[in-house]
């Protein structure tokens, strides 16, 4: 079963435009990776956030966490046409599951157009 | 991808046969897993290991075999048995942080595979 859901499944804008993505989970979680795959290329991962942080930064990637509401958003600022690319979350087991077993949603399109 | 090596990049193979995809990494890292994707799909958990001589099935299995004699190389057997092999095969692996504590995983730029 999935354990995250990205929302939208895909997104289009234009170059320097900001791209916002959201993923939703069901069970708890110790932390929630975000990662990209070009088409037809592996995954690389992009920034890992904790249960108990709620916001973290890298470069142009901005991510939050809400276990409330057991979500996360991934932001990319001032776009370019090489984020181009899918976007995955992707979720460990939580307190009594597996911390090294990932669960990964289907994953957000991503098209930034030049 | 680096450090992370999957081949070959295409392979094709007629139904009925086994196939064998390989991984290899050189990033000294414990734990890998083999993931399966589907067009438009997320990843899917095939098998995992975190030690040496040790594996467990992740959430489809079935048709599937691996390996894990060496730490740096994980072999994936896709079995005659494996109903529909054509997929998008990845292999990742992922370094221990401590007290068997793994985050990130790495992968490997992938085999397609296209069984007729």
């Amino acid at each position: 079963s999935q354990q995250g859901e990205e929302d939208p499944q895909a997104l289009s804008i234009q170059e320097g435009e900001n791209a916002t993505m959201n993923c939703s989970y069901k069970t708890s979680i110790n932390n929630l990776q975000w990662y990209r795959q070009n088409s037809g290329r592996g995954l690389v991962h992009l920034i890992l956030i904790r249960s108990n942080e709620r916001e973290k930064h890298s470069g142009r990637l901005r991510v939050t966490l809400d276990t409330s509401k057991k979500s996360s958003s991934l932001l990319i600022t001032a776009s370019r046409a090489a984020d181009t690319a899918s976007y995955f979350c992707a979720t460990d087991g939580g307190s009594g599951g597996s911390n090294y077993k990932l669960t990964f949603g289907k994953g957000t399109l991503l098209t930034v157009n030049p | 991808d680096g450090g992370i090596t999957q081949s070959p990049k295409y392979l094709f193979r007629k139904e009925g046969q086994n196939v064998t995809l390989s991984c290899e990494q050189n990033l000294n890292h414990d734990a890998m897993y083999w993931y399966r994707q589907d067009p438009g799909q997320g990843l899917r958990l095939i098998y995992y290991s975190q030690i040496v001589n040790d594996f467990q099935k992740g959430d489809i299995a079935e048709g599937y075999s691996v390996s894990r004699e060496k730490k740096e190389s994980f072999p994936l057997t896709v079995t005659s048995a494996q109903k529909n092999p054509t997929a998008f095969y990845l292999c990742a692996s992922s370094p221990d942080r401590g007290y068997g504590v793994f985050y990130e995983q790495y992968f490997g730029p992938g085999t397609r595979l296209t069984v007729t």
